[in-house]
């Protein structure tokens, strides 16, 4: 099955702080979407971008399909973002199937 | 609108009990998925459902592990003779025909 990669593993920042997580799939994707786990283990849809360029306030997310990666940049980072980001990729041959990095936990201290 | 619902949102079981974790998707959405989140596995696919019918069941463990989906909406997974294995985080998820997809709070399983 396609390979995710997430990229750092932890990350620790202090607020106000800028960072971008990575996330590396290892075959072509036509679904791919960002989560934040929050401390209830609520998963909570940041971006669906198989391709191209979105942003959502203070988030915004860039997938370069045709070199299998995708990039979720945080600016301004609040307390409130403190949690686990996933990626997670649809399989090639059944999009419908969501493969998950192990993701990036962040900790933003104030 | 409302979310996807999950019930129980906990669940305490001992070994060798069955148990029936419920899903109410979003309305409207004809796909609906599981996946379950342990601490060793990480996030994995268990099951797709469109409308009725489960055209992959390719990511249930074993063949204790079963699930139906009724009337379009509603699902149920069931976990016979439950092994301390199968505590996770049993999440469900759906979306239109394809696309997006959007989680439940889940079932937090624990199997003494």
């Amino acid at each position: 099955g396609i390979q995710v990669e997430q990229s750092p593993p932890d990350l620790i920042l202090q607020e106000g702080a800028n960072s971008t997580l990575r996330c590396n799939f290892s075959d072509s994707v036509n679904n791919l979407q960002w989560f934040h786990q929050n401390p209830w283990g609520q998963l909570i849809n940041l971006f669906y971008i198989p391709s191209g360029t979105k942003q959502n306030g203070r988030l915004s997310a860039t997938t370069v399909a045709t070199e299998r990666y995708s990039l979720l940049y945080i600016s301004s980072s609040q307390t409130t973002d403190s949690g686990v980001y996933f990626c997670a990729v649809g399989d090639p041959s059944n999009d419908y199937k969501l493969s998950f990095g192990a993701g990036t936990t962040v900790t933003v201290r104030a | 609108g409302a979310g996807v619902s999950q019930s129980p949102s906990n669940k305490v079981t001992e070994k060798g009990k069955d148990v029936e974790l419920r899903c109410d998707p979003i309305s409207g959405h004809t796909a609906l998925y599981w996946y379950r989140q342990s601490l060793g596995q990480g996030l994995e696919f268990l099951i797709y459902f469109q409308g009725n019918s489960a055209p992959d069941k390719s990511g249930l463990p074993s063949d204790r592990f079963s699930a139906e989906r009724t009337g379009g909406s509603v699902s149920t997974l069931t976990i016979q003779r439950t092994q301390q294995e199968d505590s996770a985080v049993y999440l469900c998820a759906s979306s239109p025909v394809a696309g997006e997809q959007f989680f439940g709070p889940g079932t937090r399983l624990t199997v003494l």
